[in-house]
């Protein structure tokens, strides 16, 4: 059974940075893509990135391009969003999610909060 | 502002038929497969459609997708009290290189 589990919300000032963690299990890590999706609360959802098997290739929403990083580790099964420089808008539910082919999302984790105030 | 256009929400009676629908352009949804995902309230969403009208294993036949052009729908057939949920659709963007969502659809069981 795929598991996906977040790790690393909180509260955080802005201009300040976290990493969020993702570890995957039940299926071969290293054959996917993987994405981060956000949801601001109330509100719908947002894609904020995908990242190919090998990290070779990342694509980000413009509203992140500069300030988020995202990475894999796939010896560890493990997926990473390195959150820079954020903003109160950058408030909101990060969900890992698999990607499978044609933008499918196909398994999501439970989501992790992110919550960007003074 | 959404790329992909969907209505604020649709109502239907039990036991009926409700159509939801996403309206994008011909760089997302005129080019790239549309996916449809049901979040239930408090909860992740979950995969319903993926390639425009497939279903993965586990999804009953009443949830189906379609696609012409630059728009898709989502029909939902014998309506459920359980299946109350936000509806999104969601592609590529070819133009942007991006992933895009519609805004959700509130769907209401009365």
């Amino acid at each position: 059974e795929v598991h996906l589990v977040e790790s690393g919300g909180g509260l955080v000032q802005p201009g300040g940075s976290l990493r969020l963690s993702c570890v995957a299990s039940g299926f071969t890590f290293s054959s996917y893509w993987m994405s981060w999706v956000r949801q601001a609360p109330g509100k719908g959802l947002e894609w904020v990135a995908n990242i190919k098997q090998d990290g070779g290739e990342k694509y980000y929403v413009d509203s992140v391009k500069g300030r988020f990083t995202v990475s894999r580790d796939n010896a560890k099964n493990s997926l990473f969003l390195q959150m820079n420089s954020l903003r109160a808008e950058d408030t909101a539910v990060y969900y890992c999610v698999r990607l499978a082919a044609r933008q499918a999302l196909d398994y999501w984790g439970q989501g992790t909060l992110v919550t960007v105030s003074s | 502002q959404s790329v992909l256009t969907q209505p604020p929400s649709v109502s239907a009676a039990p036991g009926q038929k409700v159509t939801i629908s996403c309206s994008g352009s011909s760089s997302n949804i005129g080019k790239n497969y549309v996916s449809w995902y049901q979040q239930l309230p408090g909860t992740a969403p979950k995969l319903l459609i993926y390639d425009n009208n497939k279903r993965p294993s586990g999804i009953p036949d009443r949830f189906s997708g379609s696609k012409s052009g630059t728009s898709a729908t989502l029909g939902i057939t014998g309506l459920q009290t359980g299946d109350e949920a936000d509806y999104y659709c969601g592609t590529w963007d070819s133009s942007l290189i991006a992933g895009v969502f519609g805004g959700g659809t509130k769907l209401t069981v009365l």
